[in-house]
């Protein structure tokens, strides 16, 4: 099956820093790359969807200037937390599909901002 | 109100035996549903992908039914492992193309 993964599977920053986290699909390219965030025992949340080459779309609430999505390529999206605080301590879980084809998970990346 | 309410919230079960898990939705329009199995700290792995013509699904001991009448959908598990401890969450494609994630049910296996 097709493997999505993401680097790094866990971060620990200090508030007011950046963070970049890496989404790449390995076998297949990604034409679209989700991007959700997941709080200790709930859903996922949608945050963003990103198309290779255009801007991402930004769920209703996600502010675009802090959760900067780059989708340069087939096979990679990367999403910033700029100025990170300790409220955006969370589980962030990408997903990529190849056309219309199913979507991918990858196996999440932890951010503990103290 | 989530679109997409699964119960129970949590169970636990003994090694070998079954349980069912439930999925009611109110999607619409519908276009898929599909169980993942989420590991503690792990993203969601695909289990099943069921549309509007399929009433069942099988993967392994991992059974599938939906019902799009009465929009109900349920996922039984047969002889539980206790690799079988996860969060099983339940999606519903709309026609749109997006997907609605239910909370998940935990289950936890014990020998």
């Amino acid at each position: 099956g097709a493997v999505v993964s993401q680097h790094p599977s866990w971060v620990i920053c200090k508030s007011g820093t950046s963070v970049k986290i890496e989404c790449r699909s390995l076998d297949f390219q990604a034409t679209t790359m989700f991007w959700y965030r997941q709080f200790p025992k709930q859903s996922l949340m949608l945050m963003a969807t990103s198309n290779e080459g255009s801007k991402a779309t930004y769920e209703q609430g996600v502010e675009k200037d802090k959760f900067l999505i780059n989708h340069a390529s087939l096979t990679l999206s990367t999403l910033t937390v700029t100025s990170a605080h300790p409220e955006d301590s969370s589980f962030y879980i990408c997903s990529a599909r190849e056309g219309s084809n199913e979507q991918f998970f990858g196996p999440g990346t932890r951010l503990t901002v103290l | 109100k989530n679109q997409v309410e699964q119960s129970p919230q949590s169970l636990i079960i003994l090694e070998g035996k079954n349980c069912t898990l439930q999925c009611n939705y109110t999607v619409s329009p519908f276009s898929n549903l599909r169980w993942y199995k989420q590991d503690t700290g792990r993203g969601p792995v695909s289990l099943t992908i069921m549309t509007f013509s399929e009433n069942t699904k099988s993967n392994g001991r991992y059974t599938a039914t939906l019902d799009a009448d009465t929009k109900q959908s349920s996922l039984h598990i047969t002889a539980s492992q206790l690799s079988d401890s996860a969060s099983y969450i339940c999606v519903v494609g709309s026609g749109w193309g997006k997907l609605q994630f239910g909370a998940g049910t935990q289950v936890v296996v014990t020998p």
